[in-house]
Formats: C-alpha cells, structure tokens, sequence
C-alpha cells in the first residue's frame, strides 16, 4: 500500500465556514505534510509534521490550522477562508529515518481543491 | 541556499520528437533528485529520481542523469507520447533530520500534439 488518501476532493465553502481536509496514509511513514498549490504554480511548502509533532510553520495564516492525531492521520482544519485561499491542498508523507535507504522522496495524494467564495 | 530552476515553458512537441527539460540546482551537501509529474487535476507522481551523483533515473521512457560537475538533471524522453502532455517539476531533496523539505523548480509544462 503506497497510497497517500486525500478527502474530500473538491470542496466549496463560503468565508464563515468552518471545514476540515483529511489525509490519511498506512506506509509507515512518520513525517507528513501540507502544501498549497496556486494555478500553474509550483506547491508551497506550510507545514511539516515529524513524528506527530510539528516542525515547519512557513509563516502561513492562522486560518488554516493542522492537526497530526496519530502517525497516520493529517487534518488541515479552515475557519474564516479569503478567495485567494482558493487552491489545490496536496498532503505528503515521507519517511523520517536518516539511512541510506531513505532517497528523500515525498509520496502525494490527488489533492483537495478548494474554492472559497 | 538550496534552489531549483528550471526551463520556463510551455513546451509543444509533435507525437515522437525527442524531449529536453533542462533542470540545474544549487545544494549544500549531497541531496538526492527528483522528477515529479502532474497530470490535469491530479496530484504529483514521483516520475524517477536519483540519489547521488553520475546516477541515473529512469521510469516511463524518461530518463535523467544526476551530473554534479554541472549541477544538473535534465529530463528526456526519445519519443513523446499525447499521454506525456503534463507538467513536470524538478526537486531536490536536503535531508533535514525527521523529514524532507523538498525544493521544487518553477515547473514545464509540456504539450505533445498527434
């Protein structure tokens, strides 16, 4: 099993909603993540879980707000959204161990697109 | 710094010409190297990767070499397929301890006509 499940998979919201992105994977990985991708736009880095515990915050607004409930599990809840959050949300995982064995690669879920309007 | 770039696209190839995607980087270390490929209203498919250098990857017909005498990982195909339209994205990996910050070039779109 080497997938990264993403649900749901298209979501339209209104900017008092409150609504929640899941991802969800069973390879064993310990590092998980979210990104933000804008039309033909590269995705941007805005948060890193290792072990459950979060690593990376790239400066991102807090009307996203993440939650690693176990090694499994990614939520990315939203509250309050603007139009321009309006984006493909991609979850990742990788491994985390420093061994030879890990290439570094990101495995990535379809992505959630979301339209706030 | 670590950093991707990446030739600015789109490129349009006819079915069966031969595809170049250039790709350099600058790294500290010694990270290891990706091609990822996003289809229309998908998400990101690791397309071959390489972890050190004189390396090379290979999956699909594609195929890149890691050079770190150029700092490079260019992409080719010998003969490109209308199923290959996508865009495809360079990365490179420095390991952080605990998880991989993966740095992505700006991405090429590509567009092979029949």
């Amino acid at each position: 099993d080497t997938e990264v499940t993403q649900t749901p998979k298209h979501l339209v919201m209104g900017m008092t909603n409150k609504k929640s992105l899941k991802c969800e994977q069973h390879m064993g990985h310990r590092a998980m993540y979210w990104y933000k991708q804008k039309a033909k736009k590269p995705p941007e880095l805005m948060f890193v879980y290792s072990y459950e515990k979060l690593s990376i915050n790239e400066s991102v607004p807090s009307r996203f707000s993440p939650e690693c409930p176990n090694s499994s599990l990614l939520n990315l809840h939203l509250h309050a959204l603007q139009p321009e959050d309006s984006a493909l949300y991609l979850c990742a995982s990788s491994r985390s161990d420093p061994g030879s064995t890990n290439t570094g690669e990101l495995f990535f879920g379809e992505g959630s697109r979301l339209t706030v309007l | 710094g670590n950093s991707v770039t990446q030739m600015e696209g789109p490129v349009t190839l006819s079915e069966e010409a031969f595809l170049t995607i250039n790709c350099t980087y600058t790294a500290t270390g010694y990270p290891s190297l990706f091609w990822y490929v996003q289809y229309p209203g998908e998400g990101l498919q690791l397309l071959l990767k390489a972890t050190k250098a004189d390396d090379k990857g290979s999956n699909k017909g594609f195929e890149a070499t890691y050079r770190k005498e150029t700092t490079s990982f260019h992409l080719e195909k010998g003969s490109v397929q209308v199923s290959d339209s996508a865009v495809y994205f360079c990365a490179l990996a420095p390991f952080s301890g605990g998880y991989n910050k993966l740095i992505f070039g700006a991405g090429t779109r590509l567009a092979v006509h029949p």
